[in-house]
């Protein structure tokens, strides 16, 4: 059984970067065709997709954030991971690691909450 | 447009049929997916590329017609109140996209 879990500060202050790491087991990240993506919720609101990196290391992100987003994988340790420069107080919410296919996000983290303040 | 628009609310009596939209001009080219939330809970996949994920309910069922695609629930259970969500891709294929969510109320 596949299982994802994101990890990372849950504080971050205004201006600074929000890095994550989601930690993948039950299979080789670079095993099958997938994304490897994050996905936030800010209070109450619905979803908004970061970003995600295709299994060969290619990335495609939210053409919003793209200035300002960074994600990577580490297959040596079965890992991806998201880098957000410049956060503001817009950035609080809950963010989750999943993975997909062509749109269908069929595994989730159980989402970490990141709180964006000085 | 590379949005996806869904209705905030829906409502259903219990037992009965709950049917939740999402209009997008990228779904003419890719299947949408469907995610159920509840409350203080990741989204699970509820539906995608014309099939439901293994332990989801025969109750699920999805379609598409042209820019519009439909998440069905046929007898509306009490533990099927949850906000849903449509995502796909936009049309240059390259970005995923989420809807804004659809709250359904079993009453």
């Amino acid at each position: 059984q596949l299982r994802l879990q994101e990890s990372g500060p849950g504080l971050v202050k205004p201006s600074e970067t929000l890095s994550l790491t989601c930690t993948v087991s039950g299979d080789s990240i670079n095993s099958g065709s997938y994304y490897w993506g994050w996905i936030r919720q800010a209070p109450g609101k619905g979803l908004e997709w970061i970003g995600s990196v295709y299994y060969s290391g290619t990335t495609f992100y939210n053409p919003s954030l793209k200035s300002r987003v960074s994600i990577s994988l580490d297959t040596s340790k079965n890992q991806f991971s998201l880098r957000l420069n410049s956060v503001s107080a817009a950035g609080t919410g809950t963010y989750y690691c999943a993975r997909h296919g062509t749109v269908a996000c069929d595994y989730w983290g159980q989402g970490t909450l990141v709180n964006v303040s000085s | 447009s590379s949005d996806l628009a869904q209705d905030p609310f829906v409502s259903v009596a219990l037992g009965q049929t709950a049917k939740i939209t999402c209009r997008g001009d990228s779904l003419r080219i890719y299947f949408p997916s469907w995610y159920q939330q509840k409350s203080g809970q990741a989204p699970i996949l509820v539906y995608g590329k014309n099939n439901r994920p293994s332990g989801i309910p025969d109750r699920f069922s999805g379609s598409t017609s042209e820019t519009t695609a439909s998440l069905t629930v046929t007898g509306a259970q009490a533990e099927d109140e949850a906000v849903y969500f449509c995502s796909s891709r936009d049309s240059s294929g390259l970005h995923l996209l989420f809807g804004g969510g659809t709250k359904l109320t079993v009453l």
